[in-house]
């Protein structure tokens, strides 16, 4: 299977400011990583994802990484917005078994 | 845009009842799947089909049935609900494996 760890589950950050989320997984065979955004009573939303073919990927304010080799990924927020303020989840998708598995998620809320 | 519908949006049941959760999408997505996320947690995947007339067990199956009449519909069933099935529940789709998911707006189960 697939374990997913996503830290810190709540994150505070002052409008303007950066937010970064990091998740880690276990199965080398996770080769795909995208991130969701839920806002209360909706359901989560693609906002960016990652594959295993690159490290970087830029859009819209979104900034995903990943490092293979520490199994590890991550989700920057530039220039936060109060309408940032959500649930986001990163999840991985492994190969061997067709699922993707989610983390528990990270409550972010941009202060004005 | 992937159109995902779930009914009931919301539903209250009793211990020991039977529920049926239904799921219906218009895009010709051959993949289908049925999560659960308890507040302020990530989502558990349930079970989850390939095609029609085939369902597969995802990470916490028990006490949970499904049915996957035809590509568009996808069904949860709780035979006997227990209170610890009260979550809600989402639906998504996705038209191939390691791609984005897209989801319907969810239900609210409440089992008492």
């Amino acid at each position: 299977g697939e374990q997913v760890e996503q830290l810190p589950s709540i994150l505070r950050v002052q409008e303007g400011s950066s937010a970064s989320i990091n998740c880690t997984y276990e199965n080398s065979a996770s080769n795909y990583f995208p991130w969701y955004k839920q806002e209360p009573g909706e359901n989560p939303k693609l906002i960016i994802d990652i594959r295993s073919n690159m490290e970087r990927k830029q859009t819209q304010g979104l900034i995903v990484l990943l490092d293979k080799k520490a199994k590890r990924f991550s989700l920057h927020i530039t220039d936060t917005q109060p309408g940032d303020s959500a649930m986001y989840f990163c999840a991985a998708y492994n190969t061997n078994t067709g699922k993707l598995t989610f983390g528990d998620g990270t409550v972010l809320t941009v202060k004005p | 845009e992937a159109a995902v519908t779930q009914s009931p949006r919301s539903k209250v049941a009793v211990t020991g009842g039977k529920v049926t959760l239904s799921c219906h999408q218009t895009n010709n997505h051959d993949y289908m799947y049925w999560y659960r996320q308890d507040t302020g947690h990530g989502l558990r995947l349930i079970h989850y089909s390939y095609v029609a007339d085939s369902t597969e067990k995802g990470d916490i199956p028990d006490g949970y049935k499904a049915s996957r009449p035809s590509q568009e519909n996808f069904s949860l069933i709780l035979e006997l609900a227990s209170l610890s099935q009260t979550a809600v529940y989402f639906c998504a789709s996705t038209p191939g494996l390691g791609g984005e998911q897209y989801f319907g707006p969810g239900t609210r189960l409440t089992v008492l």
